[in-house]
């Protein structure tokens, strides 16, 4: 089956820096690879996804790039703010999703 | 529109009691799926159907588990005999499936129901 690895576990950054976050995912049947933000107490909620089909996605301050190739998946954020203090999870697969472990990202004022 | 919703919230049961966990779905959506979240970790992949059929029952735990959507809307995921290893956050999600299938489509996910196993 597929398995998702996900790095850094945590990442702190100051307010108005760039995050990255990166996976690599094992089945190179996957096909879909979405990201999704986690807040305390609440379900996961998707901000962005890519389909295998392209390489690149940007929606205003956040971007994912994918290389099927080497099977890896990046989560861009840039300029960074309060709000997007959360944990992240990527995750790959055609069908049910493979997750990652998860990220928390903390933005320092 | 209402999104995911999931029922009860929170269920305290004890070890060797059954329990039924309900889901219902954005409305016209086709494809729905159960993950269960640990604490500190991702989603697990347990099932997902398309309409009332049960496509994928590979991420089940054990025989304990199962899950139905007899008329391709509302779904429960049963667990028997409960231990204290089933005690996680349960969580539905649903997705349109206009593709005819589940690849590509967007996953939608309801707030959960965390199961407490004493």
């Amino acid at each position: 089956g597929e398995n998702v690895e996900q790095h850094p576990s945590t990442l702190s950054v100051q307010e108005g820096d760039s995050a990255v976050i990166k996976c690599t995912y094992s089945d190179s049947a996957s096909n879909y690879f979405p990201w999704y933000k986690q807040e305390l107490g609440k379900g996961p909620q998707l901000i962005i996804d890519i389909r295998s089909n392209v390489g690149e996605k940007k929606d205003q301050r956040i971007a994912v790039t994918l290389n099927k190739t080497a099977k890896h998946f990046s989560l861009h954020i840039t300029e960074t703010q309060p709000e997007d203090s959360a944990v992240y999870f990527c995750a790959a697969g055609a069908d049910g999703l493979t997750f990652g472990k998860g990220t928390h990202l903390i933005i320092q004022p | 529109g209402a999104g995911v919703s999931q029922s009860p919230r929170y269920k305290v049961t004890k070890r060797g009691q059954d329990v039924a966990l309900r889901c219902d779905p954005i409305s016209g959506h086709v494809s729905l799926y159960w993950y269960r979240q640990a604490l500190g970790q991702g989603p697990e992949f347990l099932t997902y159907f398309n309409y009332e059929a049960q496509q994928d029952k590979s991420g089940l735990p054990n025989d304990r588990f199962s899950a139905e959507r007899p008329e391709g809307s509302i779904s429960t995921l049963t667990i028997q005999r409960t231990e204290q290893r089933d005690s996680a956050m349960y969580r539905c999600a649903s997705s349109l499936g206009t593709s005819g299938g589940t690849s590509w489509e967007t996953q939608y996910f309801g707030p959960g129901t965390r199961l407490l196993v004493l």
